[in-house]
């Protein structure tokens, strides 16, 4: 079945410490984003891909970087530079203006 | 930048209910999203609709483009329905344009 795997689904850091996060589609879509999503507020844009080897920043897009080597492929790094990285974060595509998105990866701080 | 509002933030419900979950933004869109978050994390699209009204099964999505305004109707609603509905609108074509709401908190008892 065609679709988005994020992994992993729980990521613990430590101070300090940079993590990535996994985000993997064999849709063939062109257009990948990254989310995060916090306790009472709308998914907020970090990082939007159109296609292969380019890459836009959203509105969070401080103490995050990416990257885009393959179609299939976009992860997230979260930076020691992000100062508060606890949250849910969500991977999606989308195609004709149809969205789709993964499972998500909940990200802690020790 | 939109402002989305959505209403109520919460909402329990019997099963079997009519229910009815608002949206309302602020600018003039290109398009409107309806999106189902399960406990788990994971969202599902379930409408993308620029004008008039779609159904799917036993759900229903409305918009009113000259009132900013958008409504997502569950008939003979289910325990299964029970997550959160988030709804998310489109500015223009460009690959960044959404703005999400906060989303409603759907909880239908048996």
């Amino acid at each position: 079945d065609g679709g988005i795997t994020q992994s992993p689904k729980y990521l613990f850091r430590k101070e300090g410490q940079n993590v990535t996060l996994s985000c993997e589609q064999n849709l063939n879509h062109d257009a990948m984003y990254w989310y995060r999503q916090d306790p009472g507020q709308g998914l907020r844009l970090i990082y939007y891909s159109q296609i292969v080897n380019d890459f836009q920043k959203g509105d969070i897009a401080e103490g995050y970087s990416v990257s885009r080597e393959k179609k299939e492929s976009f992860p997230l790094t979260v930076t020691s530079a992000q100062k508060n990285p606890t949250a849910f974060y969500l991977c999606a595509s989308r195609r004709n203006e149809k969205l789709f998105f993964g499972s998500g990866t909940q990200l802690s701080v020790l | 930048k939109n402002e989305v509002e959505q209403s109520p933030q919460n909402l329990t419900a019997q099963e079997g209910e009519f229910i009815t979950i608002n949206c309302s933004y602020s600018v003039g869109i290109s398009a409107l999203h309806w999106l189902q978050q399960h406990p788990g994390g994971g969202i599902v699209s379930l409408f993308m609709l620029s004008s008039g009204k779609k159904k799917h099964g036993r759900l229903i999505a409305t918009i009113n483009i000259q009132e900013k305004h958008s409504s997502l109707h569950i008939t003979a609603s289910h325990p299964r329905d029970s997550a959160v509905y988030i709804c998310a609108v489109q500015v223009g074509g460009g690959a960044d344009g959404l703005t999400f709401g906060k989303g409603t908190h759907l909880i239908i008892q048996p």
